[in-house]
């Protein structure tokens, strides 16, 4: 079935370095890939996608490039801020009823 | 427009107890979820609803009972507590497009004990 696997975290980065959170999946059709952000005691908010390989997915500084060739959807910043700091969920879509299959998240902590 | 909006945000509940998590969205979305996220698991689906009068089980559906009486609600019942349904429980909604981008509400902390 369909699933998605995520780098484990936390990820600890001063701030203005550069971001990477891994991503790749499992999948059969042609799925749409997101990026959720959860800010700490509140729900998901989307913060990207992509619904066709080679899109570029970006928001607020960050990228992801929907690559069908690797099955991947890298989540990139080149400068993180200490108000990023927050847990990333990648996810993907498929299918008539719109459900998303979540990766476990990647806790990112910015210090300043 | 207030989005998806979910009540309580806290609750307490002793082993055996019932209660109804609330989830209402004003922005005329069909489709309606119900997800569970446990600690490093990241989230799991409940249930889910098409539309009103239509629901359909997810991955984890036991001990769990939704209904979908109008467009706007979709409550989700649990009827015998159990302290493996400790969790943190999120309703989302989303436009019945190709999109599939979800809106989430902020969250209902549930404890058993």
């Amino acid at each position: 079935g369909n699933s998605v696997t995520q780098m484990e975290g936390p990820v600890t980065l001063s701030e203005e370095a550069f971001l990477t959170i891994n991503c790749t999946y499992t999948a059969t059709g042609y799925p749409s890939l997101f990026w959720y952000v959860q800010y700490p005691g509140e729900g998901l908010q989307l913060l990207l996608k992509a619904t066709k390989a080679d899109d570029k997915g970006s928001n607020k500084g960050f990228e992801a490039t929907y690559r069908k060739e690797t099955t991947s959807f890298h989540l990139e910043k080149g400068s993180v801020q200490v108000s990023d700091s927050a847990v990333y969920f990648c996810a993907l879509s498929g299918g008539a009823t719109n459900k998303l299959i979540f990766g476990t998240g990647t806790l990112l902590a910015v210090q300043p | 427009n207030a989005g998806v909006t979910q009540t309580p945000k806290f609750r307490i509940l002793k082993i055996g107890q019932s209660m109804t998590l609330q989830c209402t969205q004003d922005m005329n979305h069909n489709y309606m979820y119900w997800y569970r996220q446990d600690p490093g698991m990241g989230l799991k689906l409940i249930y889910y609803s098409v539309g009103a009068g239509i629901t359909d089980k997810g991955e984890v559906p036991n001990g769990y009972n939704v209904s979908r009486s109008t467009t706007e609600d979709f409550p989700l019942r649990l009827e015998l507590a159990a302290p493996s349904q400790t969790s943190v429980y999120f309703c989302a909604s989303s436009y019945e497009t190709s999109s599939y981008e979800q809106y989430f509400g902020p969250g209902t902390r549930l404890t058993v004990t």
